[in-house]
């Protein structure tokens, strides 16, 4: 399966800053996704994040707050901004190989994030 | 997607079978059911799924009942390692249903 990398892995922030976070991954996939895990909770879809054109966001988040790119098959940005305490979270990326055919998703480790 | 109840938490003795529930009792006809686990300080790691037949692979056994409203996923001889927070989801397999949605999941601590 693919190789997920996120940088940072972890990060303590001041409010009102923003974090830009990376997933890179070792082959070409077809879908990746940003998830939100808050702390003790499970973990919640962000975003659809779509080569060449806008995200597709979950009922909840927004561009403004949660910008997202994808300029390639293999690498996507999910930037937090204008964070507050709120935002502490971890952020995880997860992708999928093949559109379809029952092909599971495959996660990076996350960032952690906090913000003071 | 159909929702999935399982119970909070579980513990098992190291070197047995741990057996975890789930319920799905409105899960659809075309619907598979998906195991993921999430050790700590780490993303979520995929198990096994299934559609209606037993499935087998070198992690763990997904057993679906015949009427698919509940299955149990067998870790046959737990180690420490396998302490975790087990997730089971329900997701159509095509085209336009790749997300996931997550419950609450079963925290299996395995006990030396």
């Amino acid at each position: 399966s693919a190789v997920i990398s996120q940088k940072p892995s972890r990060d303590i922030c001041q409010r009102g800053t923003s974090l830009t976070i990376q997933c890179q991954v070792d082959s070409q996939v077809t879908m990746m996704f940003w998830y939100r895990q808050q702390p003790g909770q499970s973990l919640t879809l962000i975003a659809t994040a779509n080569q060449g054109s806008e995200a597709t966001y979950e009922s909840g988040f927004v561009i403004d707050k949660f910008p997202i790119s994808r300029p390639n098959l293999t690498f996507s940005t999910l930037t937090v901004s204008n964070m507050s305490p709120e935002d502490s979270s971890i952020y995880l990326c997860s992708v999928v190989e093949e559109r379809g055919l029952n092909q599971p998703q495959h996660f990076g480790d996350g960032t952690r994030l906090s913000i003071l | 997607d159909a929702k999935t109840t399982q119970p909070p938490s579980m513990d098992c003795a190291e070197g047995r079978a741990a057996n975890l529930p789930c319920n799905h009792s409105t899960i659809s006809g075309n619907e598979y059911v998906y195991w993921y686990r999430q050790i700590h300080s780490q993303g979520p790691q995929y198990i096994i799924h299934g559609l209606k037949n037993n499935e087998t692979n070198e992690m763990a056994s997904l057993i679906i009942t015949e009427d698919r409203k509940s299955s149990t996923l067998i870790l046959p001889h737990a180690t420490l390692r396998d302490t975790a927070v087990y997730y089971c989801i329900v997701r159509l397999p095509n085209f336009g249903n790749e997300k996931l949605t997550f419950g609450t999941g079963t925290r299996l601590t395995i006990i030396p």
